[in-house]
């Protein structure tokens, strides 16, 4: 019954890889964020999709490409992986924008490390 | 620019004694600010909010906190402690258009028997 799931829980790659990180939410959510916490576990948004749609895109380098194939799995692709990609990835969904009126439901982070 | 200092790494109570986590935030703007809890091996849990109504402001699982605008402060506190309390907060604050989280570094609760 898990609400916001994210696979795979950690990932461990070289330099220069190509990875992806799955999220899946079964909450009927319109919208969905991915968020990267660095090591000062500042989680800062990265991107946000309403209902396959992109709405926010943060200055991240255009390596991170999210892809939605449903409103219910928001996925990160990420390319040519740099040490500096290393941190934690939380995958969030809401059932509206607003981060203020709308609560948001947290996966349990992908650890990626990059070697 | 938003930013949020939470005051303690690591906490640590008794079972029965009352919790204080402390937070201070930076804001430009009049803040919504949010307490979040993180079990181990477990997604962010939303344990209450303040978005400009009540300044108490009661959450889940007997946590509270109150927004004080003079000392910049959105304090967590709890009557008493319950071991399934241990876990890591973080205090966040949101940006201007809502559309940023702003996450303290976290504070590590320990609750003892």
């Amino acid at each position: 019954d898990t609400a916001v799931s994210q696979t795979p829980k950690y990932l461990v790659t070289q330099m220069g890889n190509d990875k992806s990180i799955k999220c899946e939410q079964n909450l009927g959510h319109d919208t969905m964020y991915w968020y990267k916490q660095d090591s000062k576990k500042f989680l800062k948004i990265m991107f946000s999709y309403n209902n396959k749609e992109l709405i926010i895109n943060e200055t991240v380098p255009n390596r991170f490409s999210p892809k939605s194939p449903d409103k219910a799995h928001l996925n990160l692709h990420i390319n040519s992986l740099e040490l500096g990609d290393s941190a934690v990835y939380f995958c969030a969904s809401s059932q509206g924008t607003s981060l203020a009126a709308d609560t948001q439901y947290f996966g349990p982070g992908t650890r990626l490390t990059v070697l | 620019a938003q930013s949020v200092t939470q005051l303690d790494s690591h906490v640590s109570v008794s079972e029965g004694t009352p919790v204080l986590l402390r937070c201070n935030y930076s804001s430009s703007y009049s803040p919504s600010l949010f307490w979040y809890v993180q079990h181990p091996n477990k997604g962010l849990q939303l344990l209450l909010k303040y978005t400009s109504a009540a300044t108490l402001v009661k959450g889940i699982n007997g946590f509270e906190a109150e927004f004080k605008k003079s000392e910049t402060s959105f304090h967590l506190t709890k009557p008493s402690a319950h071991m399934s309390d241990a876990a890591e907060y973080f205090c966040v604050v949101s940006g201007h258009n809502f559309n940023k989280f702003y996450f303290g570094s976290g504070t590590k609760l320990n609750v003892k028997p």
